[in-house]
């Protein structure tokens, strides 16, 4: 049983290009989250999908970022017109859903993001 | 709004020596989690305490929850150099949503 995938796992973009990370979660997981850490410091939320809907959004910079979960295929965080600041690890992490009320949550290896 | 804030930022101690992170955080929860972090790597979920819930073991983790005093504390007994990591809590902000991190404990156990 596979943990949950991100790809790539490191990834070097220049200023001004776009930014694709993917997440496959667990296996009959169809809740996922994306997480932002920068250097020396904790997790911040972006964003929580469930299949084909954004659940919260509350944590994603209003302009360049925008995310995905589609019935097939992985979950995607796209940035665009990427720039210094975006310089970070991003993590996705997946739980079963709400039928669970204790939200234990599965974390990918992170993709590393540096922008040149 | 930052939720949990660990208390120590930093701990270098013995291998051999237990190990005891601490967490506030300021509202109201209905559970408490605790995260290892590697250095470079994603995060690992060490255990789950409930709000209903004072204490709690799993292995060489020892987790208390203290409703009244929004705080809770991780103790590592027996540390080993492959504890040497950081340490997060995180609570769900409400219900069944995404977790509040705090900027964790970096924990350094010494051979």
């Amino acid at each position: 049983n596979a943990g949950v995938m991100q790809n790539p796992r490191h990834l070097v973009r220049r200023r001004g290009q776009e930014a694709r990370l993917r997440c496959s979660p667990m296996k009959g997981h169809s809740h996922v989250y994306w997480y932002r850490q920068l250097p020396e410091e904790g997790l911040k939320f972006m964003v929580y999908l469930q299949k084909e809907n954004i659940i919260d959004e509350s944590g994603m910079p209003k302009e360049r970022f925008s995310a995905e979960f589609p019935k097939e295929g992985p979950s995607i965080l796209r940035i665009q017109q990427v720039v210094r600041g975006d310089s970070a690890a991003y993590f996705c992490a997946s739980s079963p859903g709400q039928a669970l009320s204790y939200n234990e949550q599965f974390f990918g290896p992170g993709t590393r993001l540096t922008v040149l | 709004s930052q939720q949990g804030e660990e208390d120590p930022q930093a701990l270098s101690i013995q291998e051999g020596e237990n190990a005891t992170m601490n967490c506030s955080y300021k509202t109201s929860i209905n559970n408490l989690q605790w995260y290892r972090q590697n250095s470079g790597r994603g995060l690992v979920h060490l255990i789950l305490i409930r709000s209903n819930e004072r204490e709690k073991h799993s292995g060489r983790l020892r987790v208390t929850l203290d409703t009244s005093k929004k705080s809770s504390s991780l103790l590592i007994t027996a540390s080993r150099a492959a504890d040497t990591a950081s340490y997060f809590c995180a609570t769900p902000s409400s219900g069944n949503t995404p977790l509040v991190f705090g900027k964790g404990t970096r924990l350094s156990v010494i051979a």
